[in-house]
């Protein structure tokens, strides 16, 4: 079955400190996109970085890489020097072929908390 | 300027009233998307449309049903509300239907239904 597992409900974090948020992915298709979100408590959805099944460089953007170990079928996010802004709901997100098309399966969220 | 929008941003109606969201992109993607987070932040793809075409139809009930009048536009009407429809309502949209395309969400809408 196509899933996503984020198994560290809530994470506690030092300013200034780096985190990893954990995400394994299950699926059998070769082709497949692997993405980060951030949930604010204002409730919008912000895009963080990708990740293709055959991209050989882990992905980063600023502050955010990816961690992608494909054989262990996991794609850790990591944010360095952690800022109290960065408290928020982490959603690792999977694109795959389905039924009818390609759709994204999200994981169910860590909710991060960055202590000053 | 918004590149993913969505009005109303809250809605609050009763039981059994017919209510519509509506969503607008100016990214010039091609797919849509409308996705329900329920109360434990759980996001589950609803629908999806390609250059109005609907690819992507999950096991949702056929109160809900999505239009999309153009490739910038996909609207989502409810008819019928019941209480377990009470969620936030994503839309989102992405430059095409493949396997590495990024999606880019909306603000969402809080519908609470009474």
């Amino acid at each position: 079955a196509q899933k996503i597992t984020q198994t560290q409900p809530g994470m506690f974090v030092q300013e200034k400190e780096a985190v990893t948020l954990d995400c394994t992915y299950d699926t059998s298709d070769p082709s497949y996109s692997l993405f980060w979100y951030k949930q604010p408590s204002s409730g919008e959805m912000i895009f963080l970085i990708y990740q293709g099944s055959y991209d050989q460089q882990n992905a980063t953007e600023g502050r955010y890489s990816l961690n992608f170990q494909k054989a262990r079928k996991s794609a850790n996010l990591v944010i360095s020097a952690s800022q109290l802004g960065d408290s928020a709901m982490y959603f690792c997100a999977m694109r795959v072929l389905n039924t009818g098309g390609f759709k994204t399966i999200f994981g169910a969220g860590t909710r991060l908390f960055v202590k000053a | 300027d918004t590149a993913v929008s969505q009005t109303p941003k809250y809605l609050v109606t009763q039981m059994g009233n017919d209510k519509s969201i509506k969503c607008e992109q100016n990214l010039g993607h091609d797919t849509m998307y409308w996705y329900k987070q329920d109360s434990k932040k759980f996001l589950k793809i609803m629908f999806s449309y390609n250059n109005k075409e609907l690819i992507i139809n999950e096991t949702v009930p056929n109160r809900f049903s999505p239009k999309s009048p153009d490739k910038a536009h996909l609207n989502l009407h409810i008819n019928s509300l019941e209480l377990g429809d009470s969620a936030v309502y994503f839309c989102a949209s992405s430059l095409t239907s493949g396997w590495a395309d990024t999606q880019y969400f909306g603000p969402g809408t809080r519908l609470t239904v009474l």
